[in-house]
């Protein structure tokens, strides 16, 4: 069984520009979660869908902004990119009823100069 | 507000030299509180899920234990290969998204 899959793996941008970073879950997870992770922050918790609906939403600008499909696949959008954007984007994803536990992704690194 | 801490930062064992992992957390209810390894350039890598005082679990060299503000992951006799930052967790409010702490680099030399 496939992994969560995102792509793309490395992103380079410039301040301003927006980015568009994106994820395939495993075959039968409705729940995707993403994470931004940097070396002084750790990993923190972006937002959460389940079935196309946003469940949780975590502390950052509304520059963040995701969605997801009908096949579960999901994007994340970050506009107006600033050079502390710079992270590893992670996605993780999740069947209910199995311990809720949360698989991720190998992530996108993004890379703001 | 959930805060989860986890301590040390960074941890530098011989083979074979045991220790443990701290990871403190704060929550109103908790709803499972999980470790993860990550290896780097990788994505985090499921471990363990832990939901009530006293439950330990065990994989390989490694046990989770977890008490009513604490829980432990100890690493018996590790090897080369354990070396990793280890990440403790508990969920997010209702859902499955997760609060993290900082991790524990872990670093084993021969």
């Amino acid at each position: 069984k496939a992994g969560v899959t995102q792509t793309p793996r490395y992103l380079i941008k410039t301040r301003g520009q927006q980015v568009t970073l994106s994820c395939s879950p495993i075959s039968g997870h409705r729940s995707v979660s993403w994470y931004q992770q940097t070396p002084g922050q750790g990993l923190q918790f972006l937002f959460e869908y389940f079935s196309e609906t946003q469940r949780n939403k975590g502390n950052f600008p509304g520059r963040f902004s995701g969605r997801q499909f009908s096949n579960s696949r999901s994007e994340m959008n970050v506009s107006t990119l600033e050079l502390g954007d710079s992270a590893l984007y992670l996605c993780a994803s999740s069947l209910a009823g199995s311990g809720n536990i949360q698989y991720f992704g190998a992530g996108t690194r993004l890379s703001v100069l | 507000e959930d805060q989860v801490t986890q301590s040390p930062e960074a941890l530098r064992l011989q083979e074979g030299e045991s220790s443990s992992l701290n990871c403190s957390y704060t929550v109103s209810g908790l709803r499972g509180l999980f470790w993860y390894r990550q290896d780097p350039g990788k994505g985090p890598e499921f471990l363990f899920t832990l939901y009530s005082a006293g439950e330990e679990k065990e994989k390989e060299r490694l046990k989770a234990t977890l008490t009513k503000k604490e829980s432990f992951l100890h690493i018996t006799a590790p090897k080369p290969e354990d070396s990793a930052t280890y990440l403790c967790a508990v969920r997010v409010n209702s859902g499955y998204a997760l609060n993290f702490g900082k991790g524990t680099s872990l670093l084993v030399t021969p």
